[in-house]
């Protein structure tokens, strides 16, 4: 069964542009969750969508956003990116809604760089 | 809100030999769940064990066993004949098992095997 899989696996933006991340479930796999990971914050929660709707969402500024396909494939997107925009977003599947009793799988990562 | 600390940001162990790593949280929750995660340098972050909070058995898996001391809010990871595969960085993350309840990691620990 193949894992979680995220495209593209690296990206160099500028400031203000706006950048769209693509994470593939584990198939079967309903719920996905974001992650951002920088050295100075660690990992912090973005959002977690099952079903197409967002379940739960972390503190972050609108201008992260995201949804989810019928497939259950998922998307995240940054608008007006900043510098402190640069980290590894991670996705993570899991087979319902949340992660406690359920594993959660994690994708390799997208690494952005935002100059 | 919860906090993870995990304070010892990096720890080295001789090949073969025992290590502990330390987390501790806060929170007001009863019922919850702790995991550690580990990330090898490739950066895909699996699961290496989970603790349910009303269990007061500690968990294990293979060389990996916890301590979790619930009253002192305490969940450490040992990890037993340590193999140069361990090195890595290691997350202790909590879930509180309430709807729309979100992961929080810890900073992270970087352990590394000494050969």
């Amino acid at each position: 069964k193949a894992g979680v899989t995220q495209t593209p696996r690296y990206l160099i933006k500028t400031r203000g542009q706006q950048v769209t991340l693509s994470c593939s479930p584990i198939s079967g796999h309903r719920s996905v969750s974001w992650y951002q990971q920088t050295p100075g914050q660690g990992l912090q929660f973005l959002f977690e969508y099952f079903s197409e709707t967002q379940r739960n969402k972390g503190n972050f500024p609108g201008r992260f956003s995201g949804r989810q396909f019928s497939n259950s494939r998922s998307e995240m997107n940054v608008s007006t990116l900043e510098l402190g925009d640069s980290a590894l977003y991670l996705c993570a599947s899991s087979l319902v809604l949340g992660v406690v009793g359920n594993e959660q799988f994690f994708g390799p990562g997208t690494r952005l760089t935002v100059l | 809100a919860q906090t993870v600390t995990q304070s010892q940001p990096e720890m080295s162990v001789q090949e073969a030999e025992t290590v502990t790593l330390s987390c501790t949280y806060d929170t007001s929750e009863s019922d919850y769940y702790l995991f550690w995660y580990k990330q090898p340098p490739s950066r895909q972050m699996i699961l290496v064990i989970r603790q349910e909070a009303y269990k007061q058995q500690n968990a294990t898996e293979n060389r990996f066993s916890v301590n979790f001391q619930k009253a002192a809010k305490s969940f450490s990871l040992k990890i037993s004949d340590s193999q140069l595969g361990d090195a890595a960085m290691y997350f202790c993350a909590f879930h509180p098992t309430g709807a729309n309840s979100k992961l929080t990691f810890g900073k992270g620990i970087t352990l590394s095997v000494r050969p």
